[in-house]
């Protein structure tokens, strides 16, 4: 069965600062792989996604993650951490046509 | 821009009421989705609908609950006897399907159900 798992229920970085969020994978065939975003009182938006064509991947405001076979890593990466980036973030795997979520971590960004 | 819209965005029911969530799924898409998340914990899947019937179903999708696109733009979700546990925020999601690839997934804001 595909899975995800995500280090850290809660992750606090400085603004300006570097963010990384550690999602790790466990599939028995190639992965699709992304990366969700939810805002307070929000739904769940897309930030990006792997589908095998390019390992590393960029998304919208800012973020990339880089798909790591020999880890079974996929990480989300921000140079520079904005105060708007306070959100909870999801890592995701495709299973069948559906997503199988990660148990989200929660970013703090400090002024 | 197109969006998935859900109403109610909150819903308090007793224990054993028959609740319906009801969502409007983004017009061209093929497939839809309920899922939940109960405070604190994971988004969880529960079931995906497609071509008018159940395509998968999650383990916590049993005989209490039921989904049903009645026209060509609601997708709902009932609920026949709701217990203390069913309480979530509960996201309906669609996909265009194969045009956008796997996991491409638009989520609505969400119906938060409280069961007293």
């Amino acid at each position: 069965a595909q899975s995800v798992t995500q280090l850290g229920s809660h992750v606090s970085v400085s603004e300006g600062a570097l963010v990384l969020l550690r999602c790790n994978y466990s599939s028995s065939v190639p992965p699709y792989l992304f990366w969700y975003v939810q805002y307070p009182n929000q739904g769940l938006q897309l930030l990006l996604k792997y589908t095998s064509a390019a390992t590393l991947v960029k998304g919208i405001n800012g973020f990339e993650a880089e798909f790591k076979k020999s880890e079974t890593s996929f990480h989300l990466t921000k140079p520079s951490a904005h105060m708007s980036d306070a959100a909870e973030y999801f890592c995701a795997v495709d299973s069948s046509y559906k997503l199988i979520f990660g148990s989200g971590t929660r970013l703090l960004v400090r002024p | 821009e197109p969006e998935v819209t859900q109403t109610p965005s909150h819903q308090v029911t007793q224990m054993g009421q028959e609740v319906i969530l009801r969502c409007v799924p983004i017009s061209n898409h093929l497939y839809f989705y309920w899922y939940r998340q109960i405070l604190g914990q994971k988004v969880e899947f529960l079931v995906s609908f497609y071509n008018n019937e159940i395509s998968e179903k999650s383990e916590i999708f049993d005989d209490q609950f039921s989904v049903e696109r009645p026209d060509g733009s609601n997708f709902t979700l009932k609920i026949r006897s709701t217990k203390l546990e069913d309480s979530a925020m509960y996201f309906c999601a669609s996909s265009e399907g194969v045009g956008q690839g796997p996991g491409v997934l638009f989520f609505g804001s969400g119906t938060q159900l409280s069961v007293l």
